[in-house]
């Protein structure tokens, strides 16, 4: 198993301005996921962030928009930039792939007012 | 476009009902099939992951079963506790092109003493 710690876990936040949320996790790790919960939608996929490379955005999202680093296999962060009340959410990291069970950090609750 | 379909919606039951939730998903290149509790304020955690047709899983009163000729599967709770309200999501592991969880829209079950 892996632990994953996430932060903030909620924030409420202007319109227009900027906020990162961190993940560490307890082991190295090569992909690590950033996903998004829209009220009432299903968990979608934002970006895939691999260490020493740039992130591998789904359709619908942008760089500049979900700037994402991950400096070395233990950690990433997600900003979510120019914030509007459409991008209230809950943002999620994860790891873990394939035939085995992903882990997840506990959520940022986001709300843009 | 690839989806991934849960139903219902939501469902309340009284504390001993059995229940079950149906998750849809592409019968095609078909690699794993992923199921997760997720209680609020809390991480998403792994129930089970599924790779062959015909898979059936346990754990305690939850299980799972898997038919991915037709692209469904089942997840039964038996004797409903309160504490298994939570939202029961299902995955589908993509590698075509990307590699990535895809995931339904959840169904949130809340169970009534």
């Amino acid at each position: 198993s892996a632990v994953i710690s996430q932060k903030p876990s909620r924030d409420i936040c202007q319109r227009g301005t900027s906020l990162t949320i961190q993940c560490q996790v307890d082991s190295q790790v090569t992909m690590m996921f950033w996903y998004r919960q829209q009220p009432g939608q299903s968990l979608t996929l934002i970006a895939t962030a691999n260490q020493g490379s740039e992130a591998t955005y789904e359709s619908g999202f942008v760089i500049d928009k979900f700037p994402i680093s991950r400096p070395n296999l233990t950690f990433s962060t997600l900003t979510v930039s120019n914030m509007s009340p459409e991008d209230s959410s809950i943002y999620l990291c994860s790891i873990g792939q394939g035939k085995t069970e992903a882990f997840f950090g506990q959520g940022t609750r986001l709300t843009v007012v | 476009i690839l989806n991934v379909e849960q139903s219902p919606q939501s469902l309340h039951v009284q504390e001993g009902d059995s229940t079950n939730f149906t998750c849809s998903f592409p019968s095609s290149n078909f690699y794993a099939l992923h199921w997760y509790r997720w209680e609020t304020a809390k991480s998403p955690e792994a129930l089970f992951v599924m790779t062959l047709n015909g898979d059936e899983k346990k754990k305690g009163r939850i299980s799972a079963t898997l038919n991915t000729k037709e692209g469904y599967s089942y997840l039964y709770i038996k004797g409903s506790q309160p504490e298994d309200s939570a939202t029961y999501l299902c995955a589908f592991w993509h590698e075509v092109g990307s590699y990535k969880l895809i995931f339904g829209s959840g169904t949130r079950l809340l169970v009534r003493p």
